[in-house]
């Protein structure tokens, strides 16, 4: 299987600010990489996929890039909204993982 | 709009046997991937499960294979999980979610963008 790594495990920022957040894959997946946003006791949303897609309806503040095996999410202009856990996955295998998210608290 | 509605979870032994249902509305359910993903207690997301749109390939992650096996039933617009010999490590909230596919540019890239509310499962003697 695929492995994803992510990193940080956990991040704190302020409202105004920026973050990125790492995506590695254990081998090169191309651009088969999603990214997704959990919030507690919620499914999770899916914010990006193909490596750097923005899904219809999620701000322009996240972006996202990377190819091969290493990609990356960043979060502009944070919000108190976006106090929430990120995952990557990749979809290169039909047998999709995911990273063992990042927890991303708002101050 | 899209709704998947999962149900079946409860509390059940180990060793038993249990099955989740997802039933599907809002989009042409036969043309679609269906997938199902877990999440253990304040644990990170697990990818379970696919089942292709025609029901002719599936797919497990090594955790559940040969335990579990999905199905889909397309004129009911209903996807299965049938749990069987199910351990504590099992114990989860199970998700279901639609593949979909965005083929511009030649390469069909696959993403889940619908999900369920989720169905917990307990493990428990």
């Amino acid at each position: 299987d695929i492995q994803m790594t992510q990193s940080p495990s956990s991040l704190s920022a302020s409202v105004g600010g920026r973050v990125t957040i790492t995506c590695r894959a254990s081998q090169t997946i191309r651009s088969f990489l999603n990214w997704y946003q959990q919030k507690p006791g919620k499914a999770p949303k899916l914010l990006i996929y193909a490596a750097s897609r923005l899904q219809s309806g999620v701000p322009s503040r996240i972006s996202a890039s990377g190819s091969g095996t290493d990609f990356s999410l960043t979060i502009s202009s944070l919000q108190p909204e976006d106090s929430a856990t990120y995952y990557c996955q990749q979809s290169y295998s039909s047998r999709y993982t995911f990273g063992q998210g990042t927890k991303l608290e708002i101050k | 709009q899209v709704q998947l509605v999962e149900s079946g979870g409860g509390v059940v032994q180990p060793g038993r046997s249990l099955r989740l249902s997802c039933a599907a509305s809002g989009f042409p359910f036969s043309g679609h991937g269906m997938h199902w993903v877990r999440q253990a207690p304040g644990k990170g997301l697990e990818w379970v499960a696919v089942m292709s749109y025609d029901g002719s390939n599936e797919y497990y992650a090594d955790s559940v294979k040969g335990r579990f096996t999905i199905s889909r039933d397309n004129a009911k617009n209903t996807v299965f999980l049938q749990m069987n010999s199910l351990r504590p490590d099992d114990t989860a909230v199970y998700y279901c979610a639609k593949g979909t596919g965005d083929c511009s540019g030649g390469t069909c890239y696959g993403f889940l963008d619908y999900w369920g509310q989720g169905t917990l499962v307990t493990v428990s003697s």
